[in-house]
């Protein structure tokens, strides 16, 4: 695609169940950032994904977060046991950076507004 | 444990007039500092960026100014227009790694 992909755009849950969030990032992108982003707040670091190196997972507030990327392409964040403290915005983004045309430059998607109930 | 601190919260600037938000990092294996806009409902997006080598970077109306020295960087909006209402966020990375922290952000608000 032209950009990044994020679904779902908008997700209500029950406190208590668990969700998943998908990221598509620009095809050949080596880069994939996870944030979160509350209301009126700024961008929360959660994850970050660079080719084949392990994960730096420091951002992830608790354990009943994860996240995944397959095939070094689309990633998913998975929430499990949602509380209400964990509504917010989710922003993906994907960068060049390591595929061999660096500029740094991170590219966001439009986000996942998740609200739990 | 925010490695980017950011200010002012908001900012409230008339049209005309300059606005000027400040940065500061403690990490000194950064040395990439870009600057991000960000319209309600979007994903941010890039406005203007510098490496350490210099010490200010212009483009158009916007400007960083950079002080290796104290650790701080600032972005200056000149002649700041009702259009450059947005939410600006400074942030920072190491080059190596590209492992990009952002500040809190600020809420830019500029007056007709």
């Amino acid at each position: 695609g032209a950009g990044v992909s994020q679904s779902p755009s908008n997700k209500v849950t029950e406190k208590g169940k668990d969700v998943e969030l998908r990221c598509d990032p620009i095809s050949g992108h080596t880069a994939l950032y996870w944030y979160r982003q509350s209301l009126g707040q700024g961008l929360e670091f959660l994850i970050y994904f660079q080719g084949n190196s392990a994960p730096d997972k420091s951002g992830l507030p608790s354990d009943r977060f994860s996240a995944e990327r397959t095939g070094g392409s689309v990633s998913t964040l998975t929430i499990q046991r949602t509380q209400q403290e964990d509504s917010a915005v989710y922003l993906c983004a994907s960068s060049s950076f390591g595929a061999g045309y660096d500029t740094g430059e991170l590219f966001f998607g439009e986000g996942s507004r998740l609200t739990v109930l | 444990q925010q490695q980017v601190k950011q200010s002012p919260q908001s900012l409230i600037v008339q049209k005309g007039g300059i606005s000027i938000i400040n940065c500061a990092y403690e990490n000194t294996a950064f040395d990439y500092f870009p600057w991000y806009q960000q319209f309600p409902g979007k994903g941010p997006a890039l406005l203007i960026a510098i490496r350490p080598d210099v010490s200010e970077k212009k483009e158009g109306r916007f400007t960083i100014s950079f002080n290796k020295s104290a650790k701080q960087f600032s972005l200056h909006i000149m002649d700041s227009q009702p259009g450059d209402s947005a939410t600006y966020f400074c942030a920072a990375s190491p080059w190596n790694n590209n492992d990009m922290r952002f500040g809190a952000g600020t809420r830019l608000t500029v007056k007709p």
